[in-house]
């Protein structure tokens, strides 16, 4: 596609459910990020991916989050058991570099309220 | 702890006035430092990186320079197009790429 699509735009959910964030990310990018944000603040690094392997996922905050990429393309972020402060805006960003993050693309956000 | 600190929080600018917007950053060994542009509701949209102090770049309205401790946001003569936040961020030397965000300035340019 042109640019990252994520999915959905919007979700709502009760506390205790769970839930799954879908992004594609721009078509030949091998570097595949996820950031949080909240509302006031600067997005917060959750995981990255590189081809289908999390190279990095010392942002994600605690094991009812887990993330997943197992085609090297399309990614899904998984939250467990979801709890209020979950609720936030869920960014995926892609590049097309190895290793360095210049010029990632980010979508426009999963908007998720735990109700 | 690497740290990046964006002042001020919001700004007000008349249309035609220009300012500049701050990012003061610590950490262990800088890679590289973004600049990016975010419309309520939407991702960030990339402005710039740079890469050692001393370096600049210009798009249109918009200067970004960097020395050791920080990053400087040049607007000049804004217009209200530009309201928008501007985020700013770190990519460190020592990880995978991930960048290390602040809390943006908000700003908002009136006709």
């Amino acid at each position: 596609g042109a640019g990252v699509s994520q999915t959905p735009s919007n979700k709502v959910t009760e506390k205790g459910k769970y839930v799954e964030l879908r992004c594609d990310p721009i078509s030949g990018h091998t570097a595949l990020y996820w950031y949080r944000q909240s509302l006031g603040q600067g997005p917060e690094f959750l995981i990255y991916f590189q081809g289908t392997g999390a190279a990095d996922d010392s942002g994600l905050p605690n094991d009812r989050f887990f993330a997943v990429r197992p085609e090297g393309s399309v990614s899904t972020l998984k939250i467990q058991r979801t709890e209020r402060g979950d609720s936030a805006v869920y960014l995926c960003a892609s590049s097309n570099s190895r290793t360095v993050n210049t010029e990632a693309f980010f979508g426009q956000g999963t908007r998720l309220t735990v109700v | 702890e690497d740290q990046v600190t964006q002042s001020p929080e919001a700004l007000r600018l008349q249309e035609g006035e220009s300012s500049s917007l701050n990012c003061s950053y610590t950490v262990s060994g800088l890679r590289g430092l973004f600049w990016y542009r975010q419309d309520p509701g939407k991702g960030p949209e990339f402005l710039f990186t740079l890469y050692s102090a001393g370096e600049e770049k210009e798009k249109e309205r918009l200067k970004a320079t960097l020395t050791k401790k920080e990053s400087f946001l040049h607007i000049t003569a804004p217009k209200p197009e530009d309201s928008a936040t501007y985020l700013c961020a770190v990519q460190l030397t020592s990880n995978t790429g991930k960048l290390i965000f602040g809390q943006g300035t908000t700003l908002q340019v009136k006709p």
